[in-house]
């Protein structure tokens, strides 16, 4: 079962652009990370933000995240070209000693045009 | 190169067929993760293993099966298939548990016919 459910499913902007991906989760977690996927390809893991983290930067990447709400944001700033791929959010759970589960969202499909 | 490898990247078998799913993880990693990625079903966590040990089960159906070897690598078997069981599977690593983040192979596509 998903774990989160992000919003929008689809997002198109131009390039040079922000883009604004809303992910919102059920349970609590250890972090909450985002991953890129291009078409067909394997997911790119781009920024973790552990649970007692309000807000994390990461070259044009920002990532917010509230606990209080389970919902966490990642902003695309200036984007490229380049940046078209979905994108998703994953919640991760340690769930005893070496056991972890890390519970994928829906995704949102960003398409950044010239 | 995530450092992570999967073979085959494309199998194509019948219904009813058994196949294995191969992956490598990135060295150093003791953490393997089978996921699998439907249209109508998004990225499911099937099973992960840790330095030979099955530690966490997700969605996976009795007819899929997995194993971790002493060198790391891990294999998936389905059996049994069926024509939904056509999706991309994909393995992923990490050093320890999910406190960071895992770095997931190419994926195999497999299309059940």
């Amino acid at each position: 079962s998903q774990q989160g459910e992000e919003d929008p499913q689809a997002l198109s902007i131009q390039e040079g652009e922000n883009a604004t991906m809303n992910c919102s989760y059920k349970t609590s977690i250890n972090n909450l990370q985002w991953y890129r996927q291009n078409s067909g390809r394997g997911l790119v893991h781009l920024i973790l933000i552990r649970s007692n983290e309000r807000e994390k930067h990461s070259g044009r990447l920002r990532v917010t995240l509230d606990t209080s709400k389970k919902s966490s944001s990642l902003l695309i700033t200036a984007s490229r070209a380049a940046d078209t791929a979905s994108y998703f959010c994953a919640t991760a759970r340690t769930l005893t000693g070496t056991a972890s589960k890390l519970t994928f969202g829906t995704g949102t499909r960003l398409q950044v045009t010239l | 190169d995530s450092g992570v490898t999967q073979t085959p990247k494309h199998l194509i078998t019948a219904t009813g067929q058994r196949v294995t799913l191969r992956c490598s993880p990135r060295s150093g990693d003791l953490s393997v993760y089978w996921y699998q990625q439907s249209l109508d079903q998004g990225l499911q966590f099937l099973i992960q293993y840790y330095n030979g040990e099955e530690r966490a089960k997700g969605n996976i159906l009795e007819r899929f099966s997995a194993q971790q070897f002493p060198d790391l690598h891990s294999e998936l078997n389905l059996s049994s298939l069926e024509l939904g069981d056509s999706a991309l599977y994909f393995c992923a690593s990490s050093a320890l548990t999910a406190i960071g983040g895992y770095t997931f192979g190419s994926g195999t596509r497999l299309t059940v016919v």
